[in-house]
């Protein structure tokens, strides 16, 4: 079956960096996906990734090895508006259809 | 350019009643699918559309059902509804073709309570 687990929560101090691992098992890999969703709204695109390396987009990063499972979204000088929830999310196959892990929510400290 | 919308924002229905929500994707994007969140469940893939044809499918009941028009708005339907359906369902668009996916874009979500 599917399963993608990432911690459920984590905390920060403004200004430092913060690193969110997603693992997944699935049994297809076409991508991976992160998302940005801050309460009571809709997610927002982060990052992709479909092949193994880093991927860097600003103040976010994200890491991709095929081979073990795993991801990470690397949060750069953190600021305020960073607390958020962060959803990894797998594409298994051709399409549109992502599957979620239950997201980690980042509080940012002053 | 405009976002994904989505209609109504909030609702609410009354057990065993059927319920549609709406869904106009960005400009141009042709894939529609469309997500559940529950805090308990997280984000769930319910089923996609690609050019008036549902392309992919999740896990849900039979209830739970969709189409999509010539001008690549989506519909989805609940039917019988249940205390359990109650959620944010989520619709998101993505500049798609047949053999390349892109990032999907997520309209603000319609709040359905059911009572």
């Amino acid at each position: 079956g599917q399963n993608i687990d990432q911690p459920t929560e984590m905390t920060a101090t403004e200004g430092a960096i913060v690193q969110i691992n997603c693992t997944y098992q699935t049994s297809g890999f076409n991508g991976l996906f992160w998302y940005q969703q801050h309460a009571g709204e809709a997610p927002t695109f982060l990052s992709y990734n479909v092949l193994d390396g880093l991927e860097e987009k600003g103040r976010f990063s994200s890491f991709l090895s095929r081979s073990k499972g795993y991801s990470y979204l690397l949060l750069k000088e953190l600021q305020m508006k960073d607390s958020a929830s962060y959803l990894c999310a797998v594409r298994e196959a051709a399409g549109n259809k992502l599957t979620f892990g239950g997201g980690t929510r980042v509080l940012v400290k002053p | 350019k405009a976002g994904v919308t989505q209609t109504p924002r909030y609702l609410i229905k009354t057990r065993g009643q059927q319920v549609t929500l709406s869904c106009s994707p960005i400009s141009g994007h042709r894939s529609v699918s469309w997500y559940q969140q529950t805090p308990g469940q997280g984000l769930q893939f319910l089923f996609e559309y690609f050019s008036e044809t549902q392309r992919n499918k999740g896990n849900f009941p039979g209830r739970f059902s969709g189409r999509q028009f010539s001008n690549s708005r989506s519909e989805m339907n609940v039917s019988t509804l249940e205390l359990g359906d109650s959620a944010l369902y989520l619709c998101a668009s993505s500049l798609s073709d047949r053999d390349e996916s892109y990032e999907q874009y997520f309209g603000p979500g319609t709040r359905l309570t059911v009572t």
